[in-house]
C-alpha cells in the first residue's frame, strides 16, 4: 500500500460552494501530480508540482488551483463549483530522478459531485 | 464533467484462463511504460513497468511485452483469477519528463 491519501472521499456539494480537496504522501516524494477521471475513462493530468512553491497545469484545462507550501502536502482548491466539475480527483507522488523509473503511487480518490 | 465509460473496451475471461491486454503508445521517444490495476473505487496501483531497452519483463502471474517497431504493449495475466477485475491502464514517459501519459483503459471481466 502507498503511503499517499486524499480526503474527503466522496463530497456532495451545491453550485458556487468553494472546496478544497487533500492530499498528503508520507514518502517523502517531491513530485506530486493531481489528475481528473470520470467513470471508466482514462486519467488527465491537471495539475503537477516539482517540489515546494513549485506548481504547473497539466493537460487538461481545469478551474482548479492547487498550491504546494510543505513536500507532504498539495491540495487542491476549486473557487466556485460547478456541475461541470463532477468527478473522481486522483492525488499521485513520485520520487526524484529524470532518469529514475518515476512510478507514481496513487490515493484512493476523492469522488465530487456537484449539484 | 460526468461521462459514462460507454468507450471502455471490455475483456472477459474464464477463470484460470491467460488475459491478454493490449495497449497503442502514442510516443516512440517514451523510455519508460507502466501497467495499473484500478479496481471499483479506487486509485490505480502500480502492476508492472518495462523500459524500452526491453521487450519482456516477468512479474508474478504477469508479463509485459514491449514492440517498440509498432508502438504496442501488453499484459499477460496467467491464470486469471476473480481479483484480477479490473480496468487496465497503460501509461507511458520520457526520460526528459517527469510526466506519465495514461491510454484509454480496459476492463477484465473474469467469469468463475
Amino acid at each position: 500500500e502507498a503511503d499517499i491519501y486524499q480526503t474527503p472521499r466522496y463530497l456532495v456539494i451545491g453550485t458556487g460552494k468553494k472546496i478544497t480537496l487533500e492530499c498528503s504522501q508520507t514518502m517523502g516524494h517531491d513530485k506530486m501530480y493531481w489528475y481528473q477521471q470520470d467513470p471508466g475513462m482514462e486519467l488527465h493530468l491537471i495539475h503537477y508540482s516539482y517540489g515546494v512553491n513549485s506548481t504547473e497545469k497539466g493537460d487538461l484545462s481545469s478551474e482548479s488551483t492547487v498550491s504546494r507550501i510543505r513536500t507532504e502536502h498539495f491540495p487542491l482548491t476549486l473557487e466556485s463549483a460547478r456541475p461541470s466539475h463532477t468527478s473522481q480527483y486522483l492525488c499521485a507522488s513520485s520520487a526524484r530522478g529524470l532518469l529514475t523509473n518515476n512510478e507514481q503511487f496513487f490515493g484512493p480518490g476523492t469522488r465530487l459531485t456537484v449539484l | 464533467g460526468e461521462n459514462v465509460g460507454l468507450h471502455l473496451p471490455t475483456l472477459s475471461v474464464q477463470e484460470g484462463d491467460n488475459s491478454i491486454i493490449n495497449c497503442a503508445y502514442s510516443n516512440s521517444a517514451s523510455d519508460y511504460f507502466i501497467w495499473y490495476k484500478q479496481e471499483s473505487g479506487k486509485g490505480p496501483q502500480f502492476i508492472i513497468d518495462i523500459r524500452s531497452n526491453m521487450d519482456k519483463r516477468q512479474g508474478q502471474r504477469v508479463t509485459v511485452l514491449l514492440n517498440k517497431t509498432v508502438k504496442h504493449l501488453s499484459l499477460q495475466i496467467a491464470a486469471t483469477q476473480p481479483g484480477d477485475s479490473a480496468v487496465y491502464f497503460c501509461a507511458e514517459k520520457q526520460d526528459s519528463s517527469y510526466k506519465l501519459i495514461f491510454g484509454s483503459g480496459t476492463r477484465l471481466l473474469v467469469r468463475p
